[in-house]
């Protein structure tokens, strides 16, 4: 069975600094990553997604992830964060076999700082 | 383009009641999956329906029940209330199968609070 561990629950930054939130996975077959990003009292938005090709992926907002098989790993980094950043971000993993069943981590709360 | 709508968004219960919430696709996708998210489990897969079957099921009690209806509108139902049940539930739709090229378009949820 696939699973997802986000090792940090809590990553507190100040503004423009720079933050990477860390996700590891584990599955035998070949998988599609994602994360998303939860801001208060909304539903989930993605921000990027790895399905195939460079393992550089680039989304929404300044954010990328870099993904590493060797690792497995799917870490979501941004060189620069802002007040507005301050959200709950999930990584998620899905694979052909699970009938693209998304299982998600436990997510991390981001909160920037001035 | 309408988002996912689910209605209501909020929703105050007690125990032994039933509920059912509702969830609107965004137009045109017809896969629709049910989360529940709460603070100790995180976002945890219900079921997921595709042209009104049941294409995948989560590991939750047979009190958690859905259905689609052949406009893609997706219902589900929890009988039998538990404190536990108190939960964000989200709802979240795609164009043929979610995960892959078909991104998960996720509404904002129902809270549902279980007394």
């Amino acid at each position: 069975a696939q699973s997802v561990t986000q090792l940090d629950s809590q990553v507190p930054v100040f503004e423009e600094a720079p933050v990477e939130l860390r996700c590891n996975y584990s599955s035998s077959v070949s998988v599609y990553l994602f994360w998303y990003v939860q801001y208060p009292n909304q539903g989930l938005q993605l921000l990027l997604k790895y399905l195939s090709g460079s393992t550089l992926v680039k989304g929404i907002n300044g954010f990328e992830a870099e993904f590493n098989k060797s690792q497995t790993s799917f870490h979501l980094r941004k060189p620069s964060v802002h007040i507005s950043d301050t959200a709950e971000y999930f990584c998620a993993v899905t694979y052909r076999g699970s009938n693209y069943k998304l299982t998600f981590g436990k997510g991390t709360l981001l909160t920037v700082n001035p | 383009k309408a988002g996912v709508t689910q209605t209501p968004r909020y929703l105050i219960k007690t125990r032994g009641q039933q509920v059912t919430l509702s969830c609107s696709p965004i137009s045109g996708h017809r896969s629709v999956s049910w989360y529940q998210q709460t603070p100790g489990q995180g976002l945890q897969f219900l079921f997921e329906y595709f042209s009104e079957t049941q294409r995948n099921k989560g590991n939750f009690p047979g009190r958690f029940s859905g259905r689609q209806f052949s406009n893609s509108r997706s219902e589900m139902n929890v009988s039998t209330l538990e404190l536990g049940d108190s939960a964000l539930y989200l709802c979240a739709s795609s164009w043929v199968s979610p995960g892959t090229n078909n991104e998960q378009f996720f509404g904002p949820g129902t809270r549902l609070t279980v007394l």
